[in-house]
């Protein structure tokens, strides 16, 4: 049973557009959240993360937005770049992250020039 | 230097054989992990350790066993490797938080 749920597998983008990853979460206990970003041949990098305190988190062209009543968060990055080209996971966690991750099977991004 | 470093990076191996990845990070976190990743199934979790004289299984822990050999060290080990064992395996490594740092990845092929 997938508690943490990547519906899109890809997404293509324009560069200087916004891109939208979308998270779906079924675990009630979950209370954060973190996006990662991995390109080919290389390890999976912390990108962003939120606290279920709060319902958006920024950083910089990234913006983590997360609404719990739908157990859903979304990842925002404009405006979207050539090198934001990436596969993106989704990662939750209980007792403020203290608890193990748990994954979703990622969403891969591409943009365009 | 990485602070974390996965040897070897990439490894054949024959079936039936024994196998062992090897971890090690200089971030001086007590958490490890070791992860495999297969296409489309993005990272399942093999096992954990939350400190050096705790382990524990994750969702795909058959055929696999781990040895913590000190804060530092974690290792993953493939008693008799089989071909549905070809993947990209990571080690991690966290703080309490929960952010993880995650190794460059072992190619593994099992033919």
């Amino acid at each position: 049973d997938q508690q943490v749920k990547q519906n899109s597998p890809s997404l293509s983008v324009q560069e200087g557009r916004i891109s939208i990853l979308n998270c779906d979460y079924t675990n009630s206990m979950f209370d954060y959240f973190l996006w990662y970003k991995k390109y080919p041949a290389e390890g999976p990098t912390f990108l962003i993360s939120i606290s279920s305190i709060k319902d958006k988190n920024e950083d910089g062209r990234f913006t983590v937005f997360l609404n719990k009543s739908a157990k859903h968060l979304s990842l925002h990055i404009v405006p979207s770049q050539p090198g934001d080209s990436a596969v993106y996971f989704c990662a939750a966690s209980a007792q403020g992250g203290s608890e193990k991750l748990v994954f979703g099977k990622g969403t891969k991004l591409t943009v365009n020039p | 230097d990485a602070d974390v470093t996965q040897t070897p990076r990439n490894r054949i191996t024959k079936t039936g054989k024994r196998i062992m990845l090897e971890c090690s990070q200089t971030k001086g976190h007590d958490r490890m992990y070791w992860y495999r990743q297969d296409p489309g199934l993005g990272l399942q979790l093999i096992y954990y350790s939350f400190d050096v004289k705790d382990i524990n299984k994750g969702e795909i822990s058959d055929g696999y066993s781990v040895s913590r050999q000190a804060q530092a060290k974690f290792s993953l080990s493939l008693e008799s490797a089989i071909p549905n064992q070809t993947a990209l395996y990571f080690c991690a490594t966290s703080d309490p938080r929960g952010e993880q740092y995650f190794g460059p990845g072992t190619r593994l092929t099992v033919t």
